[in-house]
C-alpha cells in the first residue's frame, strides 16, 4: 500500500540550530516528492519539490531536501533555524502521471526556542 | 503571483444543513482537487476533477459530497447534509497540465458543524 511516514510528531530546536525532518515513503515506483509547510490557521505552502535528477533539491526559506532512493526517504533540512520557521511540515508524494493524487504524511510540528 | 482562493474562510453550520465551499483555481490550471484536514490529523484526498468530471475520489467522498465547476472559473464542493464528523479544514488545489507539476493549495475553508 502507498504511504508516507513522518516518524517525528513534534520536534523542538533552538533558534540557530540545524534541523532535519524525516520522511519515508512506500510507493510502487519513484514518485514525485514534496514538502509543504503550514503555519497555524494557514494554508499549505510548497517548500520544495523533487521530480527527478539531482537528488539534493533547494527550496524556499533556506530549506533543502535529499532524495535517497535506497532508503525511500526525502528528508528536509535547514542549517540554521529561525523562530519564524515554527510551523507544521508535511511530506507528500504523488504519482508522475494520472490524476496526481497526493498522499500526505501525518506532519511534524516544529517548535523553535528563542 | 497567481494563487488559489477559497471562500468562505470559516463557516459554521448546523448538522443536516447543506454547505457549499467555493474555490477559484489558478486560471490556466486544468486539474482541480479537494482535500480535507480534520483538526490535528493529516491532509486527506477527497476528489480530483478534470475535463468537467470526477477523475478519482476517495472512500470519504460519499453520496453526501459533490463537486462542480459551474462557470469555468469556480470550483465548488457541496456537502448535502452535514454531519458532525464533516468538521474540518477543506483545501482546494489546482495544477496545470503536463508533467513535473505540483499542486497549489488555497488557504482553506474551515467548516464547523454543530
Amino acid at each position: 500500500a502507498q504511504s508516507v511516514t513522518q516518524p517525528d510528531i513534534h520536534i523542538t530546536v533552538s533558534e540557530g540550530a540545524s534541523l532535519e525532518l524525516r520522511c519515508n515513503y512506500s510507493y510502487g515506483a519513484t514518485p514525485y516528492l514534496f514538502w509543504y509547510v503550514q503555519s497555524p490557521g494557514q494554508g499549505l505552502q510548497l517548500l520544495l519539490k523533487y521530480f527527478s535528477g539531482d537528488t539534493l533539491v533547494q527550496g524556499i526559506k533556506g530549506f533543502e531536501a535529499e532524495f535517497k532512493r535506497s532508503q525511500s526517504s526525502f528528508n528536509l533540512r535547514k542549517p540554521s533555524v529561525h523562530w519564524s520557521d515554527a510551523a507544521e511540515y508535511f511530506c507528500a508524494v504523488g504519482p508522475p502521471s494520472g490524476t496526481y493524487k497526493y498522499i500526505f504524511g501525518t506532519g511534524t510540528r516544529l517548535k523553535v526556542l528563542a | 503571483e497567481p494563487e488559489v482562493t477559497q471562500t468562505p474562510s470559516h463557516q459554521v453550520t448546523q448538522m443536516g444543513q447543506e454547505v457549499i465551499l467555493r474555490c477559484v483555481p489558478i486560471s490556466n490550471h486544468l486539474y482541480f482537487y479537494w482535500y480535507r484536514q480534520i483538526l490535528g490529523q493529516k491532509v486527506e484526498f477527497l476528489v480530483s476533477f478534470y475535463n468537467n468530471e470526477i477523475s478519482e475520489k476517495s472512500e470519504i467522498f460519499d453520496d453526501q459530497f459533490s463537486v462542480e465547476r459551474p462557470d469555468g472559473s469556480n470550483f465548488t464542493l457541496k456537502i448535502r447534509s452535514t454531519k458532525l464528523e464533516d468538521s474540518a479544514m477543506y483545501f482546494c488545489a489546482s495544477t496545470r497540465a503536463g508533467g513535473r507539476r505540483e499542486l497549489f493549495f488555497g488557504e482553506g475553508s474551515r467548516l464547523t458543524v454543530l
